[in-house]
Parts: C-alpha cells; structure tokens; sequence
C-alpha cells in the first residue's frame, strides 16, 4: 500500500533549538517525490522542501532540511534555530509519477516553539 | 502573483442544499486537484484533473462532481450537502507529470453544513 505516517501528532520545542519531524512513507515505486508543507493556523498550506527518490543528497532549504534515508523509507524534516513562527502544522507528502499522479498526504504534526 | 485562487472562503449550508466551489489558478498549470481536510485525517483527495479535459476521482469521491473548465479553472459541486461534508477544501495545481512538482494551494474554503 501506499501510505505516508507522521507517528507524532504534537510537538514542543524551544525556542532556537532544533526539531526533528518523523514521516516515513510505503511505496513500492523507485521514482517518486517527498515534500513538506507548513500550515500555520491562518490556514494555508505553505511549501517548504523537496526530495527526490533518485537524489543522493539531503534537501536543504534555509533552515529546513530533509533527512532522506532511503532504504527506511523515512524522511524527516529538520528544522534548525527553531522561531516562533515555526509554530504551525507540518505535513509530509509523496508524490508517486506512476499511474494517476497523486499526491498522498500524512496526517500531520502540529509543532509548537515555546519562548 | 495570485497563484491559485479559491471562492468563496466561507460558506453555511443547509442539509440538501448545493453549492460550487471555484477555482482558477494563473501559473499555466497542466494539473488541479481538490482535497479535503478534517482534524485528524490530513487531506484526502476528492478529485483531481491531470490536464485540460480529464478528470478522475480520488479516495473521496462520493458526494461531489468537478469540472475542469479551461486550463485554468476547476470547479467543485456539491449537489446535495450533507453534515459529513463539514469540512476545509483547498483546491491546488501543479505543473504536473514529474516528481519534482510541489503542489501549490489555495487559502481554502471552509464549509458548514447544518
């Protein structure tokens, strides 16, 4: 099955430290996409990182990175020097090119950056 | 830069009543989808068009038709609403056909059904 799993519903960390958020995912697919979305409570959906199954190194973004280990089927948001304005719900999301392009969505953690 | 623009933002239906959510997106984008999202569950797929003049359902079809009515415009029906159907709806595009193609959203429209 194809299936995105984020096991943390809620997280909490201090301000300027660093946070690591779990997805894995299930594909059987050698080629596919894993994004990251932010939604902070306003309500949109913000695009934050991209990792491709083919690349070989880490995305980075700023103060995102993606921790991408292929053969665990992981791959993990970093977000460095945490903000409060980091503070909002993540979402990871693959993309599978095989058969009806459709984007599968985990079921989010909510990050919360204490002052 | 508009990128993808939904209407309305809020909407209150009674049980039974319809309603069309619009969509139209200003970035050349061959693909559109419609998810749906409720506490808990992330966002589920409804419909989505992969280019002009196709469209197919996705994991929560029931309930709802679309019409892709240009490259730019999308739409979502809701023919007869139901209190299930109480939810946030982002309409999203992307350039579609590769792995490497972010979806990009709308705000959302939030429904009620009473």
């Amino acid at each position: 099955a194809q299936k995105i799993t984020q096991t943390q519903p809620g997280m909490f960390v201090q301000e300027k430290e660093a946070v690591t958020l779990d997805c894995t995912y299930d594909t059987s697919d050698q080629s596919y996409g894993l994004f990251w979305y932010k939604q902070p409570s306003s309500g949109e959906m913000i695009f934050l990182i991209y990792q491709g199954s083919y690349d070989e190194q880490n995305a980075t973004e700023g103060r995102y990175s993606l921790n991408f280990q292929k053969a665990r089927k992981s791959a993990n948001l970093v977000i460095s020097a945490s903000q409060l304005g980091d503070s909002a719900m993540y979402f990871c999301a693959m993309f599978l090119p095989s058969g009806t392009y459709k984007y599968i969505f985990g079921t989010g953690t909510r990050l919360k950056v204490l002052a | 830069n508009a990128g993808v623009t939904q209407t309305p933002k809020f909407q209150v239906l009674k049980t039974g009543q319809s309603m069309t959510l619009q969509c139209a997106q200003d970035m050349n984008h061959n693909s559109m989808y419609w998810y749906r999202q409720d506490p808990g569950m992330g966002l589920r797929l409804i419909y989505y068009s992969a280019s002009e003049g196709t469209t197919d359902k996705g994991e929560v079809p029931n309930g709802y038709n679309v019409s892709r009515l240009n490259k730019r415009e999308f739409s979502l029906r809701l023919e007869s609403a139901a209190p299930s159907q109480t939810s946030v709806y982002f309409c999203a595009s992307t350039a579609g056909g590769t792995y490497n193609s972010p979806l990009h959203f709308g705000n959302g429209t939030r429904l009620t059904v009473t």
